[in-house]
This record gives C-alpha cells, structure tokens and sequence, in this order.
C-alpha cells in the first residue's frame, strides 16, 4: 500500500519568510496529525484531524501556524512569519480511525533550517 | 499529568549481544504503550505496542517489550544485536481518558562492528 507522502523533503527560509508544507496520508485513513520534531528530542503533536475537523490543536502556535484539511484528504501545514526555533523536522502522520490503541503511519517528514 | 521518559539519550552495544532501551511513564489511567524506531532519513515505524493484553509485547525484528505495572515501565529488549537495528527509537505512551499520545524523547542505539 501507498505510505504517507510528504513534501518538500527539505526547505531552508530565512526568518519572517512563509512556508508551507504538504502531506497526502493513506488512502481511507479518518485521521491526520501533524507533528514538530526539534533535533535532540521526540515528536510533539501540533495539530490533529478527523476528516476534515480539528480535534486537537492545544499546542499550534496559532499566531502563526495554520494547518487545513480540506475534503478530509490530504493537508498542508503553514508558519507565517517563521521563526529561528521553527527549525525542526515536520512530521505528517495517519490513521485509520484515531483511537489511542492504534498505529500511526508515519510520512518522512520535511527538515525545514530557518536562517 | 502524563509523562514518558526514556532513561538513556544513547546506547552502544556490540553486534550479537542484548539490547535494553529503557522506558518509564507516569499515569494515573491505564496506558496504551508503543515502541517506533526511526532509520536515518526514513519514516517512524511501528515496532510493537500494549495495549492491556499479554504483558510481554513480540513486535519485528526480533524485538519484544514487558509492561511492568508496578514499576511503571515498558522496556524494549532484544537477545542479539544486529548492525541493522542502529536507529533512534522512541517510546509513546497514550491514555484513553486523555485521548492523546506522548513521545519519549528518543535513545540513539549504536550497534559496533
């Protein structure tokens, strides 16, 4: 089966810049998360979708993070204006139905470097 | 409030002896508890998970964990190295009643020649 696709794979911006990135999960999949991992430590959640609903987005920086999951398909995750310690690896992940017990499917991630 | 902690940053062994990545959570609920690794430049993948069944948890590659109720942990162990299995490995732990999951912040095993 197809696995999550993210993209770009890398973006270097400098500060007060946009970016944007995007993240097709598996097919048939209700649920869609984004996750920041800043090098050194693990994953943390910014925002989560069923379907095309948020259910949690407790820790987006909403000053400037948006995310959107338009036809409960595929999204993209936005930071305006970026900020040095926006420098992380951004993760998109998927599952079927969003339950705590279940397995995330995991996209390679995008390493965006704020200069 | 939920934690997780993994108790080493980084661990070395050598090819062909065991492999004890160490995890500890703190939870006032029962847990649902995962182990991902992470290959260089690859997506996480789903090692093995509990999920209130048999305590000791077989998952891929040879890797098995044993939840420990009463020590609060979840330790992931493997009888015999391979140079394969160098990676970061994260451990997750989820609550129910909080209805999110929580990453450790990972431990790098490197596995010598």
């Amino acid at each position: 089966e197809a696995g999550v696709a993210q993209s770009p794979r890398y973006k270097i911006i400098e500060k007060r810049q946009s970016v944007a990135f995007w993240c097709n999960p598996i097919s048939g999949h209700a649920t869609l998360y984004w996750y920041q991992q800043i090098l050194g430590q693990g994953p943390k959640l910014l925002i989560q979708f069923q379907n095309n609903g948020v259910v949690d987005d407790s820790q987006l920086p909403k000053d400037r993070f948006s995310a959107e999951r338009l036809k409960g398909v595929d999204s993209t995750l936005k930071i305006q204006p970026a900020k040095l310690e926006d420098s992380a690896v951004y993760l998109c992940a998927s599952s079927l139905a969003g339950t705590t017990n279940e397995k995330l499917f995991f996209g390679s991630g995008t390493q965006l470097s704020v200069l | 409030a939920q934690s997780v902690t993994q108790l080493d940053s980084h661990v070395s062994v050598s090819e062909g002896t065991p492999v004890l990545l160490r995890c500890n959570y703190s939870s006032s609920y029962s847990p649902s508890l995962f182990w991902y690794v992470q290959h260089p430049n690859k997506g996480l993948q789903l090692l093995l998970k509990y999920t209130s069944a048999a305590t000791l948890v077989k998952g891929i590659n040879g890797f098995e964990a044993e939840f420990k109720k009463s020590e609060t942990s979840f330790h992931l162990t493997k009888p015999s190295a391979h140079m394969s299995d160098a990676a970061e490995y994260f451990c997750v732990v989820s609550w129910t009643n909080a209805g999110k999951s929580t990453f450790g912040d990972g431990t790098t095993l490197t596995v010598k020649p």
